[in-house]
């Protein structure tokens, strides 16, 4: 399984757009990109997932370089509610393999 | 549509007690997972179930961890006996098999769990 590496920690504003990078150099063809995002006392939820180019929801967008060596969630316009940890994970999950979350990036919005 | 469902959703626990996790996935899901989530670090998988088989548990501590899917629905976690460091938060999440591609894992809230 691809290892990644995404910040620590960022802060941001109310209004601002938050682009997370993550870096995954070890990526595997049949990888996808997932991104959760867990809140404290909860379990983490899914946000987006994508295989290449650009994957947009109702929440965020996932994007997607043509090397796939790695990726940026954005998420626009970010309240004060979308202070969480969020984590990037790779793998096929062809299986039903459980991916491997490692530290996440805690984002910090304040008013 | 109901979520993953867990309980208790917090335990207290002298060292040397048994404990046991209960965990009911949402309907119609095949895949179950446990995930052990220590403060401040990301989840770890415990156990992979494929309806009632266990098909990753190599993570698993089975000196004083198992677990059990009866008849590939809800699922038990159990402890005995407890260490300190088992204190943390219990996870459970479920996903759609048969599907092509990556899968979803719906998470429940998770039992947090501390051993004094």
């Amino acid at each position: 399984l691809a290892k990644t590496t995404q910040p620590i920690s960022m802060d941001s504003y109310e209004g601002q757009e938050v682009n997370i990078t993550c870096s995954h150099n070890n990526i595997a063809t049949n990888d996808y990109i997932t991104w959760y995002q867990q809140f404290p006392s909860q379990g983490p939820r899914f946000i987006i997932q994508g295989y290449k180019t650009k994957v947009t929801n109702e929440v965020a967008s996932l994007f997607i370089p043509a090397d796939r060596k790695s990726s940026t969630l954005s998420l626009p316009r970010v309240s004060l509610s979308d202070t969480a940890v969020y984590y990037c994970l790779v793998g096929d999950n062809q299986a039903g393999t459980a991916l491997i979350f490692g530290k996440g990036t805690t984002l910090s919005v304040s008013s | 549509e109901a979520g993953v469902v867990q309980s208790p959703r917090y335990k207290i626990i002298e060292k040397k007690q048994p404990v046991a996790f209960w965990c009911n996935p949402i309907s119609g899901h095949n895949t179950l997972y446990w995930y052990l989530q220590n403060l401040g670090q990301g989840p770890e998988l415990l156990i992979r179930y494929e309806n009632e088989e266990a098909v990753d548990d190599s993570q698993l501590p089975k000196d004083r961890f198992s677990a059990e899917r009866l008849k590939g629905v809800d699922s038990t976690l159990k402890i005995q006996p407890a260490e300190l460091g088992d204190s943390a938060v219990y996870l459970c999440a479920s996903s759609l098999g048969g599907t092509s591609g990556p899968r979803r894992q719906f998470f429940g809230p998770g039992t947090r769990l501390t051993v004094l």
